[in-house]
């Protein structure tokens, strides 16, 4: 059974820094996707950026990037330039290709912004 | 375009007594999850949906919880009798045919509390 492990319960960033929040996974497939959500206070889970694993390239939405390395089993999400508006809790998750898998999520990550 | 709707946004009910929780997808998404999201845990699911069939309902307990979705647009979820334990947030999702690329979008929860 695929797993997803977010090992950093709470990370703290001061405005206009960088942080990075470690995600690893466990798969024997090869066809899959990996994803990060952000969860407001309001708790809708946003989209924040996926990854394919078939490409190398890591995924890259404005401030936000991932290092993806695939043999290691690693996804890890840099936030540039923290704003106040990143604080929430962090998922990563974990989707096979192929047929509509569902998604399987970490336990999160509580980011703190300080101004 | 409309997101995924989701009511009532909070429900309180004593245990033993039942609970229906409403979701309408995104138009046109073909996938609709549902996810129980205990606190301080990621989203875990619950039943998968593909048009108005059952893909994958093994997480769900089904001794008290049920789920339908007719004519493949909008979902139910139930839990009769609730037990303490359900207390969570019960989040929906939907996501297109080709959802696998770019993930699911999620609604803004139903947070129950059982008494």
């Amino acid at each position: 059974a695929q797993t997803v492990t977010q090992s950093q319960p709470e990370m703290s960033v001061q405005e206009a820094e960088t942080v990075t929040l470690s995600c690893t996974y466990d798969t024997s497939e090869s066809d899959y996707y990996l994803f990060w959500y952000k969860q407001p206070p309001s708790r809708q889970m946003i989209l924040v950026i996926r990854q394919e694993a078939y490409k190398q390239q890591n995924a890259t939405e404005n401030r936000f990037s991932v290092n993806f390395q695939k043999a290691a089993k690693s996804f890890s999400l840099k936030i540039s330039d923290s704003q106040l508006g990143d604080a929430a809790m962090y998922f990563c998750a974990y989707q096979r290709g192929g047929s509509q898998g569902n998604l399987i999520f970490g336990k999160g990550t509580k980011l703190s912004v300080k101004p | 375009e409309a997101g995924v709707a989701q009511s009532p946004r909070y429900k309180i009910i004593e245990k033993r007594q039942s609970v229906a929780f409403w979701c309408n997808p995104i138009s046109g998404h073909a996938t609709l999850y549902w996810y129980q999201q205990i606190l301080g845990q990621g989203p875990k699911l619950l039943i998968q949906f593909q048009n108005n069939g059952v893909v994958d309902d093994s997480q769900l307990p089904k001794d008290r919880f049920s789920a339908e979705r007719l004519k493949g647009v909008d979902s139910t979820l139930k839990i009769q009798p609730a037990k303490l334990e359900d207390s969570a947030v019960y989040l929906c999702a939907s996501s297109s045919t080709q959802g696998a690329t770019v993930g699911a979008f999620f609604g803004q929860g139903t947070r129950l509390t059982v008494v």
